[in-house]
């Protein structure tokens, strides 16, 4: 159950978009579409920003898009605003019946 | 209110056990799968346990398999995680989550509480 590898930063300026990467095996991201996203800012709890690989809760802004390749599933955040600024997490069911988040990525907005 | 309560957390010595728990409301709870993760200080986030709706299946982390037990009693509504030999790295703030869609286990978490801290240390 080793976590999924996420880029410890990146980082983008006020309207660009920055992309996360979420890498694991076939035994969980390319195996399953369950790869979710969560939003994390400092001491809050995680937020649900994506689901099913591609599909937004109902509230979440359309800014925020989901996808995935094989064994690496990606976040897209376009127009990027100062609230985007946190802590992003992946999650994958695995051939377990378990599940495994990501190493998390802090996103930075310049 | 949709909301998930956690309680139980505080400082614990090695080796002792702690029961945290989990208070549901505004919802069916009996209808929803549960997980518990946590998060160290500092560091990303852990996930522990999930237990099906029913209670009947549960699946653990490898790192706490054996000495955490998940739990639930839908009459009362509430979710628990019994800890047992508790490790210095169990420091942490443990969530509880709800799955996002009734029955199924396999989908993300939608509602999160808003965590509770436990503190294991001599």
């Amino acid at each position: 159950q080793s976590a999924l590898t996420q880029p410890a930063s990146v980082s983008g300026s006020p309207g660009q978009s920055i992309t996360i990467s979420c890498t694991g095996t076939s035994s969980d991201v390319g195996g399953y579409n369950y790869v979710s996203w969560y939003q994390q800012h400092p001491g809050k709890a995680p937020k649900l920003m994506i689901y099913g690989v591609s599909n937004r809760p109902s509230g979440v802004s359309n800014r925020f898009s989901g996808s995935k390749s094989g064994n690496t599933a990606s976040l897209t955040i376009s127009g990027l605003q100062a609230e985007d600024e946190a802590d992003y997490y992946c999650s994958s069911y695995t051939s377990s019946s378990t599940y495994v988040f990501g190493t998390g990525t802090k996103a930075t907005v310049l | 209110q949709v909301q998930l309560v956690e309680s139980g957390g505080g400082v614990v010595q090695p080796g002792r056990p702690l029961r945290l728990s989990c208070a549901a409301s505004g919802f069916t709870f009996r209808s929803y799968a549960m997980h518990w993760v946590r998060q160290a200080p500092g560091k990303g986030l852990e996930w522990l346990a999930v237990i099906s709706y029913e209670g009947s299946k549960e699946y653990y982390a490898d790192s706490v398999k054996g000495r955490f037990t998940i739990s639930r009693d839908n009459s009362k509504n509430t979710l628990y995680l019994q800890m047992d030999s508790l490790r210095v790295e169990d420091t942490a703030v443990y969530y509880c989550a709800r799955v996002r869609v009734e029955v199924s286990r396999l989908d993300a978490c939608d509602l999160w509480g808003q965590g509770t801290m436990v503190t294991v240390s001599s």
